[in-house]
């Protein structure tokens, strides 16, 4: 059974870099038939997909055009784990963020983080 | 990007009556090379993340119970709970795998009458 673990800060100063991270157990971070992602919810902008990550014999990274010059999702193998890395945040990037696999053959998300919200603010 | 609108906004059903949540799609999600919809169900109850129910349009996720169905095709998708139960009530989102950005409905709020 896949878990997803979620951890970082809830508070980020404007203009600063939000980064979480997420742990992954009962599958591998380089399986050749998964990809990684992060999504956010927030009220004003509801479920928004920010980007994932997959390996197939090489990193692969793809984004949202709306947060495209912003984000970074880095993998390590070694803790078999990946992050988010936003900068630049705004205010407008108070949201709850998760992490979620979208598994063999398919492209809907069917394992997710538990979420952390995550607040900008001075 | 494909925009996904769903309807009604929220939904008020007594236990054991049907509910039915509709969404719409800006284009179509049918991928013709293999007649797949690439569109997903959640359910999103109060400080949880979205629990996928189904997914191509009409499969359900293991361990949802069958009261819990999809239809539709192309642009126009249903999701039907046969006989609402009151551990049904929640948010109910669909979903566009078809292409990225991956786009997500509005949601329908779910209610017991």
């Amino acid at each position: 059974q896949v878990q997803l673990q979620q951890s970082g800060l809830g508070l980020v100063k404007p203009s600063q870099t939000l980064s979480l991270t997420c742990a992954i157990s009962g599958d591998n971070v380089s399986s050749n038939s998964a990809t990684w992602n992060w999504i956010r919810q927030s009220p004003s902008r509801g479920l928004e997909w920010l980007g994932g990550t997959y390996y197939t014999s090489e990193w692969y990274n793809y984004s949202a055009v709306s947060v495209k010059s912003r984000i970074s999702i880095n993998v390590d193998t070694s803790k078999n784990q990946f992050s988010l890395q936003l900068n630049s945040v705004t205010p407008e990037d108070t949201a709850v963020y998760y992490c979620a696999r979208v598994g063999a053959s398919s492209r809907y998300f069917d394992n997710w983080g538990q979420g952390t919200l995550v607040t900008v603010s001075s | 990007d494909i925009v996904m609108t769903q309807s009604p906004d929220s939904l008020a059903v007594s236990l054991g009556e049907r509910a039915t949540i509709n969404c719409k799609s800006s284009q179509s999600v049918l991928y013709t090379s293999n007649n797949k919809n690439y569109l997903g169900w959640y359910q999103q109850k109060p400080g949880q993340p979205p629990k996928l129910i189904i997914y191509w349009a009409s499969t359900r996720e293991s361990g949802v119970p069958d009261r819990f169905s999809g239809s539709g095709s192309g642009t126009d998708f249903t999701l039907t709970i046969s006989s609402l139960q009151a551990e049904d009530v929640a948010v109910y989102y669909c979903q566009q795998y078809y292409t990225t950005p991956y786009t997500f409905g509005p949601g329908t709020k779910l209610e017991i009458k």
